[in-house]
C-alpha cells in the first residue's frame, strides 16, 4: 500500500521564524514528489517540485532522500501569509498535511 | 491564466441518487484526476485517466464510480447510488505531461457533495 506519512501539526511559529516540515513515502518506486499548499476548505496549490539535488525558491528549500526515502520543506523568514496547510506528495499521494500557523 | 474548472460548486443529494461531477481540465493537458476530501481529513486520489481509460484507481473507486471524457473537454465523475459517506469535497486535475519526474497536478475549486 502506497503511503505518504507527515506531523499534522499544527506548527504555531512568530513570524521571522524558520520552520521545517519532513515527509515519508513508503513506495520505493514513486518518481515524482511535490509540495502543495492548501489554505482552508480550498483546492491544493503547487508549491514546488522536489528533487534530490534540492531545489529553492525564494524562502523554500525543499530536498528529496531517497535512500532513507525522506523529503523536506524548509520555510525562511515566514509571512503570516504562510498560514496554511502544506501537503507531501509523491506521485498521486497526497500526505495529511501539516497545518501551520504564523503568529505575528 | 489557465485553470481547471468545475461545476457545480456545491451539489446536495439524497442517499441513492445517482449524481455526476463535472469537469473542464486546462485544455492541452493529457491526464486527469479525481480526488475527494472529506472534512477534516487527507486529500484522497480516487482515480486518474488517460488517452480515454483509467490509468490507476484507488480501491476507494469501486463500482460505484465511473469517469468519461465524453467531449473534448469534459470529464466527468459519476456516483451511481450516493451513500452519506460520499459527502466530501471532490476534486478535479489535470496535468499537462506524466514523467518520472514531472506530474504536477492543476486543481479546479471543487465541488462539494452534501449527501442527505
Amino acid at each position: 500500500r502506497k503511503e505518504v506519512e507527515q506531523d499534522p501539526g499544527p506548527f504555531n511559529v512568530p513570524e521571522g521564524a524558520t520552520v521545517a516540515f519532513n515527509c515519508t513515502y513508503s513506495n520505493s518506486a514513486s518518481q515524482s514528489f511535490f509540495w502543495y499548499r492548501q489554505d482552508c476548505r480550498k483546492e491544493p496549490k503547487l508549491l514546488m517540485s522536489v528533487y534530490s539535488s534540492g531545489n529553492e525558491d525564494g524562502r523554500f528549500t525543499a530536498q528529496l532522500n531517497r535512500a532513507s526515502q525522506y523529503i523536506s520543506l524548509l520555510i525562511r523568514d515566514s509571512k503570516l501569509s504562510d498560514s496554511a496547510t502544506y501537503l507531501c506528495v509523491g506521485g498521486t499521494i497526497f500526505g495529511q498535511g501539516t497545518e501551520l500557523s504564523v503568529k505575528p | 491564466e489557465p485553470e481547471v474548472t468545475q461545476t457545480p460548486s456545491h451539489q446536495v443529494t439524497q442517499m441513492g441518487q445517482e449524481v455526476i461531477l463535472r469537469c473542464v481540465p486546462i485544455s492541452n493537458h493529457l491526464y486527469f484526476y479525481w480526488y475527494r476530501q472529506i472534512l477534516g481529513q487527507k486529500v484522497e486520489f480516487l482515480v486518474s485517466f488517460y488517452n480515454n481509460e483509467i490509468s490507476e484507481k484507488s480501491e476507494i473507486f469501486d463500482d460505484q464510480f465511473s469517469v468519461e471524457r465524453p467531449d473534448g473537454s469534459n470529464f466527468t465523475l459519476k456516483i451511481r447510488s450516493t451513500k452519506l459517506e460520499d459527502s466530501a469535497m471532490y476534486f478535479c486535475a489535470s496535468s499537462e505531461i506524466r514523467t518520472a519526474t514531472n506530474e504536477k497536478l492543476f486543481f479546479g475549486s471543487g465541488t462539494q457533495l452534501s449527501v442527505l
